[in-house]
């Protein structure tokens, strides 16, 4: 299939070891969050997802953290393993995620050692 | 469960030609959402329907146009295409507009 990681930034990490990615949002007044796992001829896979009532939201092997003052989203991913290695959106959303569009952004490459 | 399906996979169009696709939500959702992906970059959004009404319309061209039908499936047109017009091409269902699952994608090469 095509690449979808073009001239992405890229994140390489050893199997094994824990991945950061991070992402700056746009709008300030944008109040939902998700974090999207894109491979090679797929579709965006939902990761996980958050609001801003929050600062911290966990799932399985996933964190994500998100800080309304600097706009920034951070998805942490625990024992990153080679399945793992895809293109990562963040995307925001404002009125609570009622509204049906999602803005992303650029993506970052995660690549796995193993 | 089937997901968010979409057709057809891939599609070859010539300059100022037409193109219609076609998505099909996940049983029990009401929105429809559409969105362009151009290589390299995240998908940019591109109209919302939510009970067969417009909800949302992104920074496209008039020559970009949707609907829904009454069991919720959606179709995308697009006239006139034009050599920027290649791209993947993202449907995404959801209840009400929240937590979006996206389709595979139609991947549309204007020649």
């Amino acid at each position: 299939g095509e690449s979808v990681g073009l001239h992405l930034p890229t994140l390489s990490v050893q199997e094994g070891d824990n991945s950061i990615i991070n992402c700056a949002y746009s709008n300030s007044a944008s109040d939902y969050f998700i974090w999207y796992k894109q491979e090679s001829g797929k579709g965006p896979q939902f990761i996980i997802d958050i609001r801003s009532n929050m600062d911290k939201r966990q799932g399985q092997r996933v964190t994500v953290l998100l800080n309304k003052t600097v706009k920034h989203l951070s998805l942490q991913i625990a024992a990153t393993q080679p399945g793992d290695s895809a293109v990562y959106f963040c995307a925001e959303n404002y009125d609570g995620g009622s509204q049906g569009n999602l803005i992303f952004g650029k993506g970052t490459k995660l690549s796995v050692k193993p | 469960d089937a997901g968010v399906t979409q057709s057809p996979t891939h599609l070859i169009k010539t300059r100022g030609q037409q193109v219609t696709l076609r998505c099909s939500p996940i049983s029990g959702h009401k929105s429809v959402s559409w969105y362009q992906q151009v290589l390299g970059q995240g998908p940019q959004f591109i109209f919302q329907y939510y009970e067969k009404e417009e909800r949302g319309r992104g920074n496209f061209p008039d020559r970009f146009s949707a609907r829904q039908f009454p069991n919720y499936s959606s179709e995308l047109n697009v006239n006139a295409l034009l050599l920027g017009d290649s791209a993947l091409y993202l449907c995404a269902s959801s209840l009400w507009g929240n937590e979006q699952f996206f389709g595979p994608g139609t991947r549309l090469t204007v020649l």
